[in-house]
């Protein structure tokens, strides 16, 4: 049972590329997110995914576009990278994002470097 | 939207201390969870909290949910080496996303 599985761990690009960082969970939750952490700012919200079929900006989403590909997929795009997105991004899932909070389950994130 | 005070930032202690740390909330929240963060990991539920009042211990940790529900506390006893990690808190409040605190580093000198 691997949880929440990320691709790549590590990544270095150039300002103005663009990459794709893969997410997939076999836990069977509804709910994904995509949060980046930076020294001294904890966790911060870039989108998530409520539900398969719909997703929904968070605290930070400019730069960002994702894609709930599947119940077990989300992806998180930087079409033009730029040297503030390099931060640690950490996908999670949990059963429901509504209601009564059901722990998020964290994937071992993707360190990320914008030259 | 939220806002999460976690303190302290940083705590370097002995071997055998025991570990306090806490969040106060700008807002009343209905859950309060503490996560650990060891390095080059993604963060790990340690205590799951959803009732004011509510005290729950897990192992050498115990965390409170506070009555006023503005805020929570996590204690951890007798440490150890391997309690070194960064140490997160979250709330949410009803109809609201999860909101972090920004983590305390614990680092335990043998």
């Amino acid at each position: 049972n691997a949880g929440v599985t990320q691709t790549p761990k590590f990544q270095v690009l150039k300002t103005g590329q663009s990459m794709t960082l893969q997410c997939a969970q076999d836990m069977n939750h509804n709910s994904m997110y995509w949060y980046r952490q930076d020294p001294g700012m904890g966790l911060r919200l870039i989108y998530y995914s409520a539900s398969e079929g719909t997703t929904d900006k968070g605290e930070v989403p400019n730069g960002y576009n994702v894609s709930r590909l599947n119940k077990r997929e989300f992806s998180l795009r930087l079409e033009s990278a730029a040297p503030s997105q390099t931060s640690v991004y950490f996908c999670a899932s949990s059963l429901t994002g509504t209601g009564v909070s059901t722990p998020l389950h964290f994937g071992n994130g993707t360190r990320l470097t914008v030259t | 939207g939220q806002q999460l005070n976690q303190s302290p930032q940083s705590m370097f202690i002995q071997e055998g201390e025991d570990v306090s740390m806490n969040c106060t909330s700008s807002s009343i929240f209905n859950t309060w969870l503490w996560y650990k963060q060891e390095p080059g990991e993604g963060p790990v539920l340690l205590i799951a909290l959803y009732k004011a009042g509510e005290l729950t211990s897990n192992g050498r940790l115990t965390a409170q949910f506070g009555i006023t529900r503005k805020d929570s506390f996590l204690n951890i006893s007798a440490s150890i080496p391997s309690d070194v990690g960064i140490y997160f808190c979250a709330g949410q409040a009803s109809g609201s996303r999860l909101t972090f605190g920004e983590g305390t580093q614990l680092t335990v000198n043998p």
